[in-house]
């Protein structure tokens, strides 16, 4: 099985300022996500995050806003910039396990933009 | 597109009591399937999964049979209990490796 921590847990951001989150797994998996849940919702792909590449993003989502990064096969980074308050949410970092296809979440990263 | 309809919640249950949440799906080819668990303020948890037609997944009192015919997904369990008072998310993964998730069933069971 795979742990995935993140930091920051929770983060109240100013308008207009910028958030980077981190994703740290404990073991490799294969591919690497990042979901937005708004509280009482499901989940929204943003991206997927590839190492050494640039990420595939979903329809609705670019890559300056949520630039992402994935420098290696157990971190990866995502930022909200220029943020508003409609980018508060929960942001997930999600991994596949590599001998299995079991998907692992992180505990999420709670932002609220003032 | 793929898609994932969940039965609406919240669902309020007494203890003991038996529990279905009804889940749907529409995708392209041939599935797998998930039920997560998401208790409250944690990640979600994989329970139970299964990647073919007639496949039951089971864990911790919770089933689940992969219907292709009626394309249902329907979670179980003979006996709730307050410690399964949790949000539910059923999902499917395509062999692209992408998920996708219905809106989640808010549990709730009371002693």
């Amino acid at each position: 099985s795979a742990v995935i921590s993140q930091k920051p847990s929770r983060d109240i951001c100013q308008r207009g300022t910028s958030l980077t989150i981190q994703c740290q797994v404990d073991s490799q998996v294969t591919m690497m996500f990042w979901y937005r849940q708004q509280p009482g919702q499901s989940l929204t792909l943003i991206a997927t995050a590839n190492q050494g590449s640039e990420a595939t993003y979903e329809s609705g989502f670019v890559i300056d806003k949520f630039p992402i990064s994935r420098p290696n096969l157990t971190f990866s980074t995502l930022t909200v910039s220029n943020m508003s308050p409609e980018d508060s949410s929960i942001y997930l970092c999600s991994g596949l396990g590599v001998s299995t296809d079991t998907q692992y979440f992180g505990p999420g990263t709670r932002l609220t933009v003032l | 597109g793929n898609s994932v309809t969940q039965m609406e919640g919240p669902v309020t249950l007494s203890e003991e009591a038996f529990l279905t949440i009804n889940c749907t799906y529409t995708a392209t080819g041939y599935p797998s399937l998930f039920w997560y668990v998401q208790y409250p303020g944690e990640g979600l948890q994989l329970l139970l999964k299964a990647t073919k037609a007639d496949d039951k997944g089971s864990n911790k009192g919770f089933e689940a049979t992969y219907r292709k015919e009626t394309t249902s997904f329907h979670l179980e369990k003979g006996s709730v209990q307050v410690s399964d008072s949790a949000v539910y998310f059923c999902a499917l993964r395509t062999n692209a490796g992408k998920s996708t998730f219905g809106d989640g069933t808010t549990l709730t069971v009371k002693p």
